[in-house]
């Protein structure tokens, strides 16, 4: 029962790369998220999929698409990667398309971005 | 504007001793009060849910608290072992969609011989 997986676990980029962040849920969950979390702030949502083949905009979507690939796998892709999106991505799941029960975390991705 | 403000920011306490954290929220309306645990180099892990009427709910060494009518909510680990080093988040989940998560900061807590 692997949960979420989140790959790469680390990478470097340089300033105008692009990447795909890839995440995958075996628990059969609705719907998926996108963290970022920076020092001295909390978990911002990126990006959400309430259910497979929608995706809506958070509250820091800028420089990020999304895509659900089905109802297992959320990608976030970074077109042309800058120094701001430095930071630990979190891909999350959850039960239920309202989240009312506890999401389930990957164990992030740390990017750095040079 | 949606807040969560946790205090302390980070706590150092001896093993065997106990703590409480505190939470205070102005998300409103209000859904359910989460906590998380954060070891370092992972991602957070439920360790209580609850919703606006539990006033308690425990999770083996962990009580947390809510008292919805103040919007404070706490965290008390009885007995701390040296692996409930971590952040410890608060998270409010306000009504309406699946987005509406409001996460605080978190307090970094220190368990030491």
């Amino acid at each position: 029962n692997a949960g979420v997986t989140q790959t790469p676990k680390f990478q470097v980029l340089k300033t105008g790369q692009s990447m795909t962040l890839q995440c995958a849920q075996d628990m059969n969950h609705n719907s998926m998220y996108w963290y970022r979390q920076d020092p001295g702030m909390g978990l911002r949502l990126i990006y959400y999929s309430a259910s497979e083949g929608t995706t809506d905009k958070g509250e820091v979507p800028n420089g990020y698409n999304v895509s659900r690939l089905n109802k297992r796998e959320f990608s976030l892709r970074l077109e042309s990667a800058a120094p701001s999106q430095t930071s630990v991505y979190f891909c999350a799941s959850s039960g239920t398309g309202q989240g009312e029960y506890g999401y389930t975390f990957g164990s992030g991705t740390r990017l750095t971005v040079v | 504007k949606n807040q969560v403000e946790q205090s302390p920011q980070s706590l150092i306490i001896l093993e065997g001793k106990n703590c409480t954290l505190q939470c205070n929220y102005t998300v409103s309306p209000f859904s359910n009060l989460r906590w998380y645990k954060q070891d370092t180099g992972r991602g957070p892990v439920s360790l209580t849910i609850m919703t606006f009427s539990e006033n308690t709910k425990s999770n083996g060494r962990y009580t947390a608290t809510l008292d919805a009518d103040t919007k404070q909510s706490s965290l008390h680990i009885t007995a701390s072992q040296l692996s409930d080093s971590a952040s410890y988040i608060c998270v409010v989940r306000g009504g309406g969609t699946a987005s509406k998560l409001t996460f605080g900061t978190g307090t970094r807590l220190q368990v030491t011989l």
